[in-house]
């Protein structure tokens, strides 16, 4: 159980374009998703919360305007890299709290490996 | 604010033990979180603690002393598959983590 998939798994294209990533869960109901950065050799990195219905609470240092999510659904969060840019270049990935459960439990996606040219 | 401290790199021979250690300050405090997470990959579930003392489970143990913002992951019987990041994550009741920088474990044959 608690299965989060994320699509797509890699991307390639060209600096400019916007990038849209999903994450669902698949087998529970998450009103709050965790959307990560992760640059190579290092640690996962926080950008921001995804509340069902509501906006996303960003972490500092974060783009809203950059980076836009939507989180429409209780299985469904996405993340909109706007016009990216070789800098935007990382590994992102979506992870997703379990409503029925208590605790603070974090199931995450295979992450999506993102390239910009 | 939030600081959580882990050693960046560490070696060990397959079949011996390693402790990786984390120590953390956090504004409020709920448990801790290890995570596994092979390159290119998701990070996986090791452990969560949430009261001191010690966890058990197979080859992966934690230890947490709240008391001293302090926690370890020890991996016995080292197998060369445990090369990866190991994560800590303290958890202050936000259900937000944050992320240590992780330890980058080189298990060698």
């Amino acid at each position: 159980g608690a299965v989060v998939s994320q699509h797509p798994s890699w991307v390639i294209c060209k600096s400019g374009t916007s990038v849209k990533i999903e994450c669902r869960s698949l087998d529970f109901q998450a009103t709050t998703m965790f959307w990560y950065r992760q640059f190579p050799k290092q640690s996962l990195m926080l950008m921001a919360t995804s509340n069902e219905g509501s906006k996303a609470t960003y972490e500092q240092g974060v783009e809203k305007d950059k980076f836009l999510i939507n989180h429409a659904s209780l299985t469904l969060s996405t993340l909109t890299v706007t016009s990216a840019h070789p800098e935007d270049s990382s590994f992102y990935i979506c992870s997703a709290r379990d409503l029925a459960r208590q605790d603070e439990a974090q199931h995450f996606g295979d992450g999506t490996r993102l390239s910009i040219l | 604010g939030q600081n959580i401290d882990q050693p960046t790199e560490m070696t060990a021979t397959e079949g011996a033990i390693v402790q990786i250690n984390c120590t953390y300050q956090t504004s409020g405090f709920n448990g801790l979180f290890w995570y596994q997470q092979h390159a290119g990959e998701a990070p996986t579930f090791l452990s969560y603690n949430v009261l001191d003392g010690l966890e058990e489970k197979g080859r992966f143990s934690s230890f947490l002393s709240r008391s001293k913002g302090y926690s370890y992951l020890l991996l016995k019987e080292l197998q060369m598959k445990d090369s990866a990041s190991y994560l800590c994550a303290p958890t202050s009741g936000t259900y937000k983590y944050i992320f240590g920088t992780g330890t980058r474990l080189k298990v060698l044959a």
